[in-house]
């Protein structure tokens, strides 16, 4: 399954909200889909599972949210340490796969 | 506390071997679904390998019959051998222990370690 994230780069403001996108090539279920948070030279994070559940300590700014082919990830406040690379990523069909990105920059 | 700590990444010529160690604490490897994946220099999350708690082994294709993910129980540690390497192989690597979802296993990478980086290049 290929995951497509867009926008490529998403140019905000701390306090601003953003919405990131992750389209499947096939219908995915929702218990198999997750998204990373990575801060540049850093190992990713884990946000969500599920497809709208927070990880353990994943402030609620973060909402997960979505169904079938279409995810989103919402960040309602951008908080300046949010600024970061965001993968999507589902299990549901092997191999497992993660989408290209969407990095968040400040504007 | 979960902890996961890669070592064993460095320069290797193409066709070399390499043996990665991801070694684990605060949590039992052999217990677990854990994972290997990578990231070329620049680029996305590139998921390599698996290994069940019931020691099931699983490679993404570019790897297969080059690759052998396996564990040391007595160590908690997991591995990585890699013979017949390529440039393309080139990339951090990070281990990573999967987690389930309302029962049902693995569907997500829950706890990471911070990556080790191999270079393939003569």
């Amino acid at each position: 399954i290929v995951l497509t994230q867009s926008p490529g780069t998403l140019s905000l403001s701390p306090g601003e909200r953003a919405t990131l996108s992750c389209r499947a090539s096939q219908s995915v279920t929702s218990t198999y889909l997750a998204w990373y948070q990575q801060k540049y030279g850093q190992a990713p994070r884990l946000l969500i599972y599920g497809a709208s559940s927070r990880a353990t300590g994943i402030p609620d700014r973060f909402s997960g949210s979505g169904s079938g082919t279409d995810f989103t990830l919402t960040i309602s406040r951008l908080e300046p340490e949010d600024f970061a690379v965001y993968y999507c990523q589902q299990s549901g069909s092997s191999p497992p796969t993660f989408g290209q990105g969407t990095k968040v920059e400040i504007k | 506390e979960v902890q996961l700590v890669e070592t064993g990444g460095g320069l290797i010529q193409p066709g070399g071997s390499l043996r990665l160690s991801c070694a684990a604490s605060g949590f039992t490897v052999s217990s677990n679904y854990m994972s290997w994946v990578r990231q070329a220099p620049g680029k996305g999350l590139e998921w390599v390998s698996f290994i069940y708690s019931g020691g099931s082994t699983y490679y993404t294709d570019s790897v297969k019959g080059r690759f052998t993910i396996s564990r040391d129980n007595s160590r908690n540690t997991l591995y990585l051998q890699m013979n017949s390497l390529r440039a393309e192989d080139t990339a951090v690597y990070y281990c990573a222990r999967a987690s389930c979802t309302d029962n049902i296993c693995p569907t997500h990478f829950s706890y990471w370690g911070q990556g080790t980086l191999v270079t393939v290049s003569s």
